[in-house]
């Protein structure tokens, strides 16, 4: 079965500095990947989406960066950490653009 | 930009009743999906209802679609506290390059009492 695996679970980071998310996804080929953000009580914000290795598409523009270097690994990076970038990233997959997502757990990331 | 839109946006019921959410949405779909979120984790998928259908059922949900007047509902029959979560809709949104990430909405959080 394909499962999602995505780390850190939480996150403490100041002001300034950089930052790398990983997810990885087991059990499948060549899977879309898709990287969000949620605010506080709010739904969620695309912010990248990857159907094949280093193919990366952006919906927003912002301080915040990702890669593709492997067929199932999905990586969210920044080189300085804004206040605003504080918030709940999920990760996830789905077979066709179309079809179910599948999310990992996320992670908890606060900006101090 | 916001595409799905969940009211309420917050329900409490007793255990035992139905829920009820409701979803609006802007622009034409291919499919609409619905989500669960309990609190502090990852989205659970819970059902998909393609634009050519009106109804679907799986399990205790039921989920309608009125493509237009652009809504979908979300029924829970007989709820039970597992089913205290954030609920979302999601439509999938095109691009030139092909189908990108889900549009979610805000969601409607729904409180089961014991």
């Amino acid at each position: 079965s394909q499962t999602i695996h995505q780390w850190p679970a939480t996150l403490v980071q100041p002001v300034g500095s950089p930052l790398s998310l990983e997810c990885t996804v087991e059990g499948t080929s060549n899977p879309n990947l898709y990287w969000y953000r949620q605010a506080a009580g709010r739904g969620l914000q695309l912010l990248f989406y990857s159907v094949g290795i280093g193919q990366i598409s952006s919906e927003v523009p912002q301080n915040l960066s990702a890669s593709r270097p492997q067929d199932r690994q999905f990586i969210l990076s920044s080189k300085k950490l804004l206040l605003s970038d504080s918030g709940f990233y999920l990760c996830a997959w789905s077979v066709y653009s179309n079809q179910p997502q599948h999310f990992g757990d996320g992670t908890r990331l606060s900006i101090l | 930009s916001q595409q799905g839109e969940e009211d309420p946006q917050a329900l409490s019921i007793q255990e035992g009743e139905n829920a009820t959410m409701n979803c609006s949405y802007k622009t034409s779909i291919n499919n609409l999906q619905w989500y669960r979120q309990n609190s502090g984790r990852g989205l659970v998928h819970l059902i998909l209802i393609r634009s050519n259908e009106r109804e679907k059922h799986s399990g205790r949900l039921r989920v309608t679609l009125d493509t237009s007047k652009k809504s979908s509902s979300l029924l829970i029959t007989a709820s039970r506290a597992a089913d205290t979560a954030s609920y979302f809709c999601a439509t999938v949104l095109y691009s030139g390059g092909g189908a990108d990430g889900l549009t979610f909405g805000k969601g409607t959080h729904l409180i089961i009492q014991p």
